[in-house]
This record gives structure tokens, C-alpha cells and sequence, in this order.
């Protein structure tokens, strides 16, 4: 069964560097996964695709603070100098046939 | 710019249905299927199913077959998802989203409309 995992919740500090994890069920480790934002009252925002081998493809307009990759059946979504605008709900999500998926979301705060 | 503009907030009775419609302009929209997803208050995010607006082909999530319908008009470059049957555990948000490619992921999202299904 294709699932994904997120922590519930993480925290880091204004300026500081943090790294979000998604976790592949097993048998799942190759797929691609894509990260969306999720801004306090807002819609979601796609944000970039991470490949298996930790290439990314970024969305319109997202900045360069924001970068992915992976290891094994874990996909990461890193972001560097955060921002007070940066504390949002993220979600993986993954696809399979005919089947998508998302995690159950991380709730960021910046502290 | 690619934009998907959803239709207004909706207030339904228990049993009755409900369409939203997701209105998509900046790009060719029979190039690119386009998805349904909803989020109950305070919840994560769940997939229902998806529309092929070139054939009008759908496929939906198991949990919603038989009480959703997606449709679409290239004349006006909108698709729509119908629910039926509705009950309060309906109440969410409804996103509509663009697939980027083809069994791919969702690069453009419609800012939500909001169903509240209350006697």
C-alpha cells in the first residue's frame, strides 16, 4: 500500500536552516514525491518535485531558500534563512496508477 | 500566469448535493488533466479523483464513487465536481488542482471553496 509519513510538527529558529522529512512505504523507495505549502488560511502551493536520486524541480517563483532531496524512501525539503512567512502546513505527495497520495502534513513553526 | 478560480462558498442540508466549479485560464486547458482534492477543518488533505478535460474521461477515489461526478466545458475552460448525497463528515474545503504532466504531480492549485452541509 503506497503511504507516506510526516512528523506531525518541527520548529526552528528566524534565520535558521530546517529539514522536513516524507517517508516512502516500503517497496515504494524509487517514487518521486512533490512538496506543497499550505499558508495559515490558505490554499496549498506547489512548491518543488523530488526524484529518487535528490534531483528537484521547483515551481514558479519559489525561492532558492527552498531545496529538496532524498536518501533511500526518504524525501527531504529543506529551508535555509526562514522566514516568519515560512510557518505553514507542508504535505508530501506521491502517484501511483491511478492513485495519488499525500502525507499527513508537518506543521512548521517559526520560532 | 496559469490560474484556477473556484466558485464561492455554498451552504447545504444534509442529503441535498453540490457543485463547484474551477475556472482555469494562462494555459491550454484540454493539455492537462485536472484533480479534486478536499481538506475537512483541521485535516490533511484527500485526494477524490481526477477529469481528462480533452475526452472528458474520470477516474475517482473508491471512498467517493457513486456519489461524485467530474465534468468539464471547453468552451469555457471549466470543470466541475459535483458531489452528491451529502452529510456532515462533507464539510471541507475543495481544492481543484492542475496535473503537470501525465501520472505526475500538481503544479497549480484553485484557492478552495469552502461546502458547509448543516440542517
Amino acid at each position: 500500500q503506497l503511504v507516506l509519513t510526516q512528523s506531525p510538527s518541527a520548529s526552528a529558529s528566524l534565520g535558521a536552516s530546517v529539514k522536513l522529512t516524507c517517508t516512502l512505504s516500503s517497496g515504494h523507495s524509487s517514487y518521486a514525491i512533490a512538496w506543497h505549502q499550505q499558508q495559515p488560511d490558505k490554499g496549498p502551493r506547489y512548491l518543488m518535485k523530488v526524484n529518487s536520486d535528490g534531483s528537484h524541480i521547483k515551481g514558479d517563483g519559489i525561492p532558492d531558500r527552498f531545496s529538496g532531496s532524498s536518501s533511500g524512501a526518504e524525501r527531504y525539503l529543506t529551508i535555509s534563512s526562514l522566514q516568519s512567512e515560512d510557518e505553514a502546513d507542508y504535505y508530501c505527495q506521491t502517484w501511483g496508477t491511478g492513485l495519488w497520495v499525500f502525507g499527513g502534513g508537518t506543521k512548521l513553526t517559526v520560532l | 500566469q496559469v490560474q484556477l478560480v473556484q466558485s464561492g462558498a455554498e451552504v447545504k442540508k444534509p442529503g441535498a448535493s453540490v457543485k463547484v466549479s474551477c475556472k482555469a485560464s494562462g494555459y491550454t486547458f484540454t493539455n492537462f488533466f485536472i484533480h479534486w482534492v478536499r481538506q475537512a477543518p483541521g485535516q490533511g488533505l484527500e485526494w477524490m479523483g481526477w477529469i481528462n478535460p480533452h475526452s472528458g474521461g474520470t477516474d475517482y477515489a473508491q471512498k467517493f464513487q457513486g456519489r461524485v461526478t467530474m465534468t468539464r466545458d471547453t468552451s469555457i475552460s471549466t470543470a466541475s465536481m459535483d458531489l452528491s448525497r451529502l452529510t456532515s463528515d462533507d464539510t471541507a474545503f475543495y481544492y481543484c488542482a492542475r496535473e503537470s504532466g501525465y501520472q505526475t504531480h500538481f503544479d497549480y492549485w484553485g484557492q478552495g471553496t469552502l461546502v458547509t452541509v448543516s440542517s
